[in-house]
């Protein structure tokens, strides 16, 4: 089975421009993640989707950050305007069911300068 | 906001040394998962034991989870120079809506040949 796939692998960004991220899941998983992670830190959960409807996105800056999953497939990330704090690895993850297990992604390395 | 605490933050062991790393958690959960991370990669899950699990093996690895201390250790044997890496925990906490992640900070290991 293909994992998932999130492009582009890096991108370097100045601050106050806008960047997206698309991430891929694996085929059938109904719920998919964004995680971002700063330089020596765990994963921080920004958003979840169940199909193509949002289920948790407490921790997701909104006046900068948005997020689609317009037909329950893949799934697109957006920063603007992005600024230096922003900089860290974007973790897209899938699940298929309850209970199942999670995959991640490469993940997606921003750097905002 | 991050569930868990990973003990010791860094760890560095010579070849064939055992490591063992620790993991407390604040709330009430459905499981608790492990998973490695190399330096610039994505997450790999290594292991999941259920709340109602007190150990679980899989090859060099061990896990134990105390639900009633809300902690958990990961016990590598026999460590190899592969097993350099970062260890995260992560916790499926019990709420009324989807599953979730949420991951510690970390403990890097490093093994030395």
């Amino acid at each position: 089975e293909a994992g998932v796939a999130q492009s582009p692998r890096y991108k370097i960004i100045e601050k106050r421009q806008s960047v997206a991220f698309w991430c891929n899941p694996i085929s059938g998983h109904a719920t998919l993640y964004w995680y971002q992670q700063i330089l020596g830190q765990g994963p921080k959960l920004l958003i979840q989707f169940q199909n193509n409807g949002v289920v948790d996105d407490s921790q997701l800056p909104k006046d900068r950050f948005s997020a689609e999953r317009l037909k329950g497939v893949d799934s697109t990330l957006k920063i603007q305007p992005a600024k230096l704090e922003d900089s860290a690895v974007y973790l897209c993850a899938s699940r298929g069911t309850p209970g199942g297990g999670y995959t991640f992604g490469s993940g997606t390395r921003l750097t905002v300068v | 906001s991050q569930q868990g605490e990973e003990d010791p933050q860094a760890l560095s062991i010579q070849e064939g040394e055992n490591a063992t790393m620790n993991c407390s958690y604040k709330t009430s959960i459905n499981n608790l998962q492990w998973y490695r991370q190399n330096s610039g990669r994505g997450l790999v899950h290594l292991i999941l034991i259920r709340s109602n699990e007190r150990e679980k093996h899989s090859g060099r690895l061990r896990v134990t989870l105390d639900t009633s201390k809300k902690s958990s250790s990961l016990l590598i044997t026999a460590s190899r120079a592969a097993d350099t890496a970062s260890y995260f925990c992560a916790t499926d906490p019990i709420s009324g809506g989807y599953n979730k992640l949420i991951f510690g900070a970390g403990t890097r290991l490093a093994v030395h040949p």
